[in-house]
């Protein structure tokens, strides 16, 4: 089945610092979508990312979508305590289907 | 808006119970709701698509007369767990797509099933 392979597992920086994650698939997706996930909860959506090559911000974050549809990297700049939590990545495939990565946990020293 | 609730957020029962999880959507209707299963340190997997008056479609490996999927409603999906064992113990996540873009699928905040 399709796979997203995410790395960093996991990520301890400062406050302040520039944080970049990434994630790669051996599929080829219609759609990329960041998420973040707070304990306890469900995934809220950061970016979605619809054309290959695109880059899209959202405030500190920034996202694109790598041109042959199977890779998308995450930047968040200048790290707050909030930004905590794990990050997914997701491609949508057929039927409105999403595949989620493994997860990025982050962690944030004051 | 683009609300979705669980209900309830967290349950316990006894080996061999069945348990209901409830999803709705708030402000909007929901032709497809999905289903996922997360266990602890874990992504999300998909388990279930539910569409509101047809059958569920249900992954590969997911058992479908253990996970009953119900989708009576525009804004009601409905998951029973039946003859719960511990390995079914997990935080069950749905999300409701209201149509109006492919990729906007609105999460709900998790139900956390623990099976004694």
């Amino acid at each position: 089945g399709q796979q997203l392979n995410q790395s960093p597992q996991s990520m301890f920086i400062q406050e302040g610092e520039d944080v970049s994650m990434n994630c790669t698939s051996s599929s080829i997706f219609n759609t990329w979508l960041w998420y973040k996930q707070d304990p306890g909860e469900g995934p809220v959506l950061l970016i979605a990312l619809y054309k290959a090559g695109e880059l899209t911000s959202n405030g500190r974050l920034t996202a694109q979508f790598g041109i042959t549809r199977k890779d998308s990297f995450l930047n968040i700049s200048a790290s707050i305590p909030s930004d905590v939590g794990i990050y997914f990545c997701a491609g949508q495939g057929g039927a409105q289907k999403l595949v989620f990565g493994q997860g990025t946990r982050l962690t944030i020293n004051p | 808006g683009a609300v979705v609730s669980q209900h309830p957020s967290w349950v316990i029962c006894k080996s061999g119970t069945s348990v209901k999880i409830e999803c709705r959507s708030l402000d909007f209707q929901a032709t497809t709701m999905f289903w996922y299963r997360q266990f602890p340190k874990q992504s999300l997997m998909l388990m279930a698509t539910s569409n509101e008056g047809s059958k569920a479609t249900y992954e590969q490996g997911v058992e479908k007369d253990k996970f009953l999927i119900n989708h009576a409603s525009l804004t009601l999906s409905t998951l029973t767990v039946t003859s719960a064992h511990p390995e079914d113990s997990s935080f069950y996540i749905c999300s409701a797509l209201p149509g109006q873009a492919d990729y906007e699928q609105y999460f709900g905040p998790g139900t956390r099933l623990t099976v004694t």
